[in-house]
């Protein structure tokens, strides 16, 4: 088993729709979790970081569930621009980072 | 530009030759890391620096491959003997940490490795 897998996708909706994505991790122990965005051959960038508390940054929603491992990015009223691979990010005290195969949106007009 | 730095941005190179990447960090981050990545697949760890300090390396960083941090700054990345395989875009970032927590990384844009 990998230690993070997220939706295979590719997701495909149209502007305005509500997407979510998942993702499940392997290591009890991880203690940081990150969701990270990246546009085709460009680097990855920092979406929001996922606290135990669930955040929001205005359409974008991160829940985290310790007891079953799992991280949850919502995006609403999608837009044309939200096109991109989401990639899900967990690491531990002293850890490295270990990132996820990343799941593709793309928002359709 | 205060962000993260890396060159060259593309290299092409022929079996056998061996190539040296660099990564120039944030000035005040203490970790740098290097990442490989392919199409299709997340970023895979390759290794990672506190200050001068090489503290993990993956499995997946074979002896053709080093990595230095001389001064605690800019780092280097070096595959001697490349082979097709080794074809990937090569991401650095870099990381403050506190007490051993990482924080978020910000990445480079990359070396493109092409190796025919």
């Amino acid at each position: 088993r990998k230690e993070v897998e997220q939706d295979p996708g590719p997701f495909n909706v149209p502007e305005g729709a509500t997407v979510a994505f998942n993702c499940t991790y392997s290591n009890s122990a991880s203690q940081s979790f990150f969701w990270y965005r990246q546009d085709c051959r460009k680097e990855p960038k920092l979406l929001m970081s996922v606290y135990s508390s669930g955040n929001e940054d205005g359409r974008f929603t991160a829940q985290l569930n310790r007891a079953s491992q799992y991280i949850s990015l919502l995006i609403r009223d999608s837009k044309l621009s939200d096109s991109a691979t989401y990639l899900c990010v967990v690491t531990s005290y002293g850890q490295n980072f270990v990132f996820g195969p990343g799941t593709r949106l793309s928002v359709l007009p | 530009d205060t962000g993260v730095s890396q060159n060259p941005r593309h290299k092409i190179t022929k079996r056998g030759q061996n190539v040296t990447f660099r990564c120039d960090p944030i000035s005040e981050h203490n970790r740098l890391y290097w990442y490989r990545q392919t199409l299709g697949q997340g970023p895979e760890f390759l290794t990672y620096f506190q200050n001068e300090a090489q503290l993990e390396k993956s499995r997946l960083l074979s002896d053709r491959f080093s990595a230095e941090r001389p001064k605690g700054s800019f780092s280097t990345l070096e595959i001697q003997r490349t082979e097709q395989g080794d074809s990937a875009m090569y991401l650095c970032a870099s990381s403050l940490s506190g007490q051993g927590v990482p924080y978020e990384q910000y990445f480079g844009p990359g070396t493109r490795l092409t190796v025919t």
